[in-house]
């Protein structure tokens, strides 16, 4: 069956330095795929969109890798603040796929001061 | 541009009973689906509208149900309620009927409480 593994619950890192969350896929073709913040008691908000035929995408402290290949994306939040602090969710959709998105368990990142 | 409205917030009912959730998308949005979030399931898919009719759905059982209504709105019903149900349900509304190229906006969710 599809699977996505977020492959951290939880990640804690210092002020200043570059998070990296990761998000696998398994048994599953996608030509899109999603990141999304969520905050505690609230929607799960839209960062960036990653097309299959694109490696990587930016939007400014945000980068995000797609390797169909090893079937992964790497999420990175670089010179991360406190602010950062939330939960990330990767998102897999296909047109193909007869369900619609299909969402990982998300990782919950901390940015201590 | 107002976002996604969910009512109500937060609502307790009893093993049972039924319970109706409402959402009200973006403006100009026709597609509307749901979502059920649990902290052991994580997020996961009940069904999309889309100009009144149900386009896909997920692996819940028929207890779950919904509808839209010519103005976009969405309810979705759950009855006979059951503890599992306890969770965060969330309305996503998007733009396009292509949908799978186009961003979901969330609701604040609907918070149900089965005790």
């Amino acid at each position: 069956s599809q699977k996505i593994e977020q492959n951290s619950e939880a990640l804690n890192i210092q002020e200043g330095k570059t998070a990296t969350l990761t998000c696998n896929y398994t048994n599953y073709s996608p030509a899109y795929l999603q990141w999304y913040r969520q905050d505690p008691g609230r929607g799960p908000v839209f960062l960036l969109l990653i097309r299959e035929n694109e490696k990587e995408k930016r939007k400014e402290r945000l980068k995000v890798t797609f390797d169909t290949t090893l079937k992964q994306s790497l999420f990175h939040i670089t010179a991360s603040q406190p602010a950062d602090s939330a939960t990330y969710l990767c998102a897999l959709d296909s047109p193909s796929s007869a369900s619609k998105i299909i969402f990982g368990s998300g990782t919950r990142l901390s940015i201590r001061p | 541009k107002a976002g996604v409205t969910q009512t109500p917030r937060y609502l307790i009912k009893t093993r049972g009973q039924q319970v109706t959730l409402s959402c009200s998308p973006i403006s100009g949005h026709r597609s509307v689906s749901w979502y059920q979030q649990t902290p052991g399931q994580g997020l996961q898919f009940l069904f999309e509208y889309f100009s009144e009719t149900q386009r896909n759905k997920g692996n819940f059982p028929g207890r779950f149900s919904g509808r839209q209504f010519s103005n976009s709105r969405s309810e979705m019903n759950v009855s006979t309620l059951e503890l599992g149900d306890s969770a965060l349900y969330l309305c996503a509304s998007s733009l396009d009927p292509a949908r799978h190229q186009e961003t979901q906006y969330f609701g604040p969710g609907t918070r149900l409480l089965v005790l």
